[in-house]
């Protein structure tokens, strides 16, 4: 596709419900970020992978939280138990190569666990 | 000491001035500097992005690298109402990208 796309665009759960984020990144990039924005702050680290693997979730709150990209293009973002504290924007960016190159972000799932 | 610090504002300037946005990182091997802005609502719009020290211009707007002070900024020249936005800092090292708080800028018409 043209950019990244996120599904769904608003989210709202109830407390200790699962929910799965999707993220569909640019067509040919490598490498997928998964990224938390709460009101006020700037994005917040989570997990980040190169082709199908997870090369760092070291910015996974706790274990509740996993992602996966079992081929290397689309990934899901799946949050077990949902927690009020989880509400948030869940940002996907992709880029073409590991790091240092530029990174481009879909517009956001909005999770909002009631 | 934050990795990523940007004053969160909000920084107001009236239209035509230029807007001068300041971003400091505690990574010295850090390699890759980003400019986001953010309007209210929507995700992050990559702007700029630098890799060596100096300026690098485009159109409007200019980025400047100093990696000796760990320091980075972003000018927008001709400041239109339509640039109020959050301007994000994000500063890479190997793989990941770290992001500042974000600086709130209001063009005043």
């Amino acid at each position: 596709g043209a950019g990244v796309s996120q599904t769904p665009s608003n989210k709202v759960t109830e407390k200790g419900k699962y929910v799965e984020l999707r993220c569909d990144p640019i067509s040919g990039h490598t490498a997928l970020y998964w990224y938390r924005q709460s009101l006020g702050q700037g994005p917040e680290f989570l997990i980040y992978f190169q082709g199908t693997g997870a090369a760092d979730d070291s910015g996974l709150p706790n274990d509740r939280f996993f992602a996966v990209r079992p081929e290397g293009s689309v990934s899901t973002l799946k949050i077990q138990r949902t927690e009020r504290g989880d509400s948030a924007v869940y940002l996907c960016a992709s880029s073409s190569t590991v790091g240092n190159t530029e990174a481009f972000f879909g517009q956001g799932t909005r999770l909002t666990v009631v | 000491q934050k990795e990523v610090e940007q004053n969160s504002g909000p920084l107001s300037v009236p239209e035509g001035a230029i807007a001068s946005l300041n971003c400091t990182y505690s990574d010295r091997v850090s390699q890759s500097f980003f400019w986001y802005r953010q309007y209210s609502g929507k995700s992050p719009e990559l702007i700029m992005s630098i890799y060596s020290n100096g300026d690098k211009e485009d159109g409007r707007f200019t980025a400047q690298l100093n990696k000796a002070s760990q320091y980075v900024s972003l000018l927008i020249r001709d400041s239109q109402p339509s640039d109020s936005a959050t301007y994000l800092c994000a500063v890479a090292g190997t793989y990941k990208y770290i992001f500042g708080t974000g600086t709130r800028l209001k063009v005043l018409a």
